[in-house]
């Protein structure tokens, strides 16, 4: 049962335009989503969080919004820069437990 | 942000032996740390929870003689994967959650042949 799932494996913008990753979960004891960015043969690297209680939070260039009701997230990067071509993998927690539960990922590619 | 370091980043191993990974954290405690896999071009897949001081719990479908993990310390975990055969070929991750932000070392690429 994949209580977290990104449906787009792949996603390909311009550089400049905007990148919209999305992912849905189906836990809703889930409070806390993260957005990690990874290379291949490396770990993953924290982008952006978001507790339950919000429903956007913004960090730079990166926007990662919350809709409970969809129980779905998102993340925006913009301006798309090449360098952000990577995995992205958004991840779930639920209580103080510390576990992770990722999605499949979607691998983006920014075309300069 | 608190650095997570794993050691070593590859290993290549004979099939039938045992290979230990380890999982540091430089500037902080962890009294818990957890153990991911990754095979390629999937997600990454908990596989147990280090505790510090006490037995590792595992998830379903991991087993815990194969994977026997360590957390003898605030500041080190180990994974050893015993016997191992090439479908154990993957990619290991730890990690440590610091207040509600997770943390995650730079991988082990392990191939078995």
């Amino acid at each position: 049962d994949q209580q977290v799932k990104q449906n787009s494996p792949s996603l390909s913008v311009q550089e400049g335009r905007i990148s919209i990753l999305n992912c849905d979960y189906t836990n809703s004891m889930f409070d806390y989503f993260l957005w990690y960015k990874k290379y291949p043969a490396e770990g993953p690297t924290f982008l952006i969080s978001i507790s339950s209680i919000k429903d956007k939070n913004e960090d730079g260039r990166f926007t990662v919004f919350l809709n409970k009701s969809a129980k779905h997230l998102s993340l925006h990067i913009v301006p798309s820069q090449p360098g952000d071509s990577a995995v992205y993998f958004c991840a779930a927690s639920s209580g103080n437990t510390g576990k992770l539960i990722f999605g499949q990922g979607t691998t983006l590619q920014v075309k300069p | 942000g608190a650095v997570v370091s794993q050691h070593p980043s590859w290993v290549i191993c004979k099939s039938g032996t045992s290979v230990k990974i380890e999982c540091r954290s430089l500037d902080f405690q962890a009294t818990t740390m957890f153990w991911y896999r990754q095979f390629p071009k999937q997600s990454l897949m908990l596989m147990a929870t280090s505790n510090e001081g006490s037995k590792a719990t595992y998830e379903q479908g991991v087993e815990k003689d194969k994977f026997l993990i360590n957390h003898a310390s605030l500041t080190l975990s180990t994974l050893t994967v015993t016997s191992a055969h090439p479908e154990d070929s993957s990619f290991y991750i730890c990690s440590a959650r610091v207040l509600a932000e997770a943390f995650f070392g730079q991988g082990t690429r392990l191939t078995v042949v």
